[in-house]
């Protein structure tokens, strides 16, 4: 299958610094890339959508200041959590979608593990 | 608003058994269906795809079916291994705008040696 790639795997920052974390599609171009927020032991929340050349489409609760999305090529969105604070600590997964002969599919990155402290 | 949930939440076997996972959505208007696995701190791996007009696919030891018009669709899992256990996650993709995917609450599975 396709390939995302996501990095990095794991960051650790103070309070109060802002975070960039990558989603690079390796193989295939994804104009749209979707960035999901995931607690422990619970599924996944869609946070926005990430179009390329367009501003991202934040889903309901989800402070677009606080999680800056840029989408500037066909195979690399960007999440910036700005600002940090502790209850900003959780997994981040991003995808994209790709499209073959008429059919939709989803292929994900390997997550970031994001703490906080 | 699109709802899914998966039964059951946990589910632990001995190594051997066949399984059945289940997942439910509310609206049956949906592109299609996937069933993803996700190992403790990792990502997503796609397992496999359901077109909204198929009715099951097949991938080596697993088979998943989908009932759209009822809102089910299960992932059967023969001849389980402990290299299985894993949290198993449906989604269903939305059919307008950015084709969404919706996800399960999930099921936990551990199969014992």
């Amino acid at each position: 299958g396709a390939v995302v790639s996501q990095h990095p795997s794991r960051v650790i920052c103070k309070s109060g610094t802002s975070v960039k974390i990558e989603c690079r599609s390796l193989d295939f171009q994804a104009t749209t890339m979707f960035w999901y927020r995931q607690f422990p032991k619970q599924s996944l929340m869609l946070m926005a959508t990430s179009n390329e050349g367009s501003k991202a489409t934040y889903e309901q609760g989800v402070e677009k200041d606080k999680f800056l999305i840029n989408h500037a090529s066909l195979t690399l969105s960007t999440l910036t959590v700005t600002s940090a604070h502790p209850e900003d600590s959780s997994f981040y997964i991003c995808s994209a979608r790709i499209i073959i002969t008429g059919n939709t599919e989803a292929f994900f990155g390997q997550g970031t593990r994001l703490t906080v402290v | 608003k699109q709802e899914v949930t998966q039964i059951p939440a946990a589910l632990s076997v001995p190594e051997g058994e066949n399984l059945v996972l289940n997942c439910s959505f509310t609206d049956s208007a949906i592109y299609n269906l996937q069933w993803f696995r996700q190992d403790p701190g990792k990502g997503l791996t796609s397992l496999l795809l359901i077109q909204s007009s198929q009715r099951e696919q097949t991938s080596g030891r697993l088979n998943a079916s989908l009932d759209k018009s009822s809102g089910r669709s299960t992932l059967y899992i023969a001849a389980s291994q402990p290299g299985d256990s894993a949290t198993y996650l449906c989604a269903v993709r939305e059919n307008t705008g950015f084709q969404k995917l919706v996800f399960g609450t999930g099921t936990r599975l551990l199969v014992s040696p």
